[in-house]
Formats: structure tokens, C-alpha cells, sequence
């Protein structure tokens, strides 16, 4: 799998939109970009996924780069629960290869 | 949606013992993963688990130390074996769903993880 390259931490303030880079430079042409949140002691937690195109659901939105070289997941209206690590992977989409995570950008969200 | 649980959710052992953790998915799934998680670090992939196979193991993990078993394709279990305090970590199993409603086809699903410490 590509490697990626998080921001170790970031801070932002509660109701405001949180935007979480990620360096994804070797990203291969049939690679995913999938986003993953753990809060603390639970489960990684899925957000998105995507391959070139910007994709949004019920949780956040997915810019990745016309390169594909880099993506931003965006968290529109931060709330206090949003408080977690945030990781970022690139992956092949085939049920049998799995998810190779790094160390992630720990996101704290304040008052 | 399928839902994922393990047992138990927490434990403290003594070393030189074992603790066998479950997981159980209320859906068929086609791929079941065990990850290990230490204090303060990021995920680690200890093994896939096969049904009806033996477990295929990431290097630095053994069959000894972690057997794995998967009787059906809705549960596992991983057992540390002969623990010592270096095993104290979170243990997470994960799946990968093909056709279920409501998951993302293809992506990890995971379970809320067995907070282990040994004494």
C-alpha cells in the first residue's frame, strides 16, 4: 500500500468546519482513499472512501486532488464528539487486502 | 446493519496465562481480520483469518503466541497465549462485508475492540 502522511494533531473550534489534510503522494491508480476515525479506547470507526472524485455522506466530505497526489476530509460543523484520531488510507479495493494504518491525526475539537 | 461484538470487552490477566477473545458478526462476511493496538500507538494487523483454513499471519506474530480460530463465516476467535505485560494492548477484530445492506462494499467494519492487561 502507498504510504500516507498526516499532521500528528490539530485543534479546532466547536460548530466550525474541520479540514484534515493528507499527503498520499505514491498513490497508485487503483488505489482508494479511505478515512477512518477512532475515539478513544472504541473501534476505528469508517467515514469515506473514494478514488477521484469528491464524495460527501452523512458524516463528512472527501476532496482528493485532480493528481490524486492528496485529499482533505472535511468535517462541516465540528461538535465536541468529534474529538478522535483520524486516519487516512490508501488501499486497493479488494475485500481481501487489508487496511495498513499509521499513526493518524489526533483531532480535538474545543468549546 | 451488521453488528460486530466481542467478548469480553475487557480483562486483566496474570502472566503465563491465556485469555481467548470472540468476535461475532450477526451477518455472514467474507473476511475476518485480528488487529492489535498498544498503549498510545496505531493499529497492527496481527492475522487473517480463513475460514475453514488456517489463519495467515503477519511476520512478527506466530501461531503459537496468537492461534486463531473460524468455524463460520459469522465468528473467530484470537487467544493469546502465555501472556506477559508486553501483550497489554487492545485487541480488534475486523470484517469485510460483500453485498450487505448498508455497509460499504469492500471496506473494514470493526469490532469495539478487548482492552487487555497483564499483570
Amino acid at each position: 500500500d502507498a504510504k500516507t502522511t498526516q499532521p500528528t494533531s490539530m485543534d479546532c473550534a466547536e460548530g466550525r468546519a474541520a479540514n484534515l489534510p493528507c499527503n498520499h503522494s505514491t498513490i497508485s491508480g487503483n488505489e482508494y482513499v479511505y478515512w477512518y476515525r477512532q475515539i478513544h479506547s472504541q473501534g476505528p470507526q469508517y467515514i469515506i472512501h473514494g478514488l477521484k472524485n469528491n464524495e460527501t455522506n452523512e458524516m463528512a466530505s472527501l476532496i482528493i486532488t485532480e493528481d490524486r497526489k492528496s485529499s482533505t476530509l472535511i468535517l462541516p460543523h465540528a461538535t465536541l464528539r468529534d474529538t478522535a484520531v483520524y486516519y487516512c488510507i490508501v488501499r486497493v479495493n479488494n475485500y481481501g487486502q487489508n487496511f495498513v494504518f499509521g499513526p493518524g491525526t489526533r483531532l480535538s475539537v474545543l468549546p | 446493519s451488521a453488528v460486530i461484538s466481542q467478548k469480553p470487552s475487557r480483562d486483566i490477566c496474570q502472566r503465563g496465562t491465556s485469555l481467548t477473545i470472540q468476535c461475532q458478526v450477526d451477518s455472514q462476511v467474507t473476511m475476518m481480520f485480528w488487529y492489535r493496538q498498544q498503549p498510545g500507538q496505531s493499529l497492527t494487523l496481527i492475522a487473517t483469518a480463513n475460514q475453514g483454513s488456517e489463519a495467515t499471519y503477519e511476520s512478527g506474530f506466530v501461531i503459537d503466541k496468537f492461534p486463531i480460530s473460524r468455524p463460520n463465516l459469522t465468528f473467530s476467535t484470537l487467544t493469546v497465549s502465555n501472556m506477559s505485560p508486553e501483550d497489554s494492548s487492545i485487541y480488534l477484530c475486523s470484517v469485510v462485508a460483500q453485498g450487505l445492506a448498508g455497509w460499504a462494499t469492500d471496506t473494514q467494519y470493526f469490532g469495539p475492540g478487548t482492552r487487555l492487561t497483564v499483570l
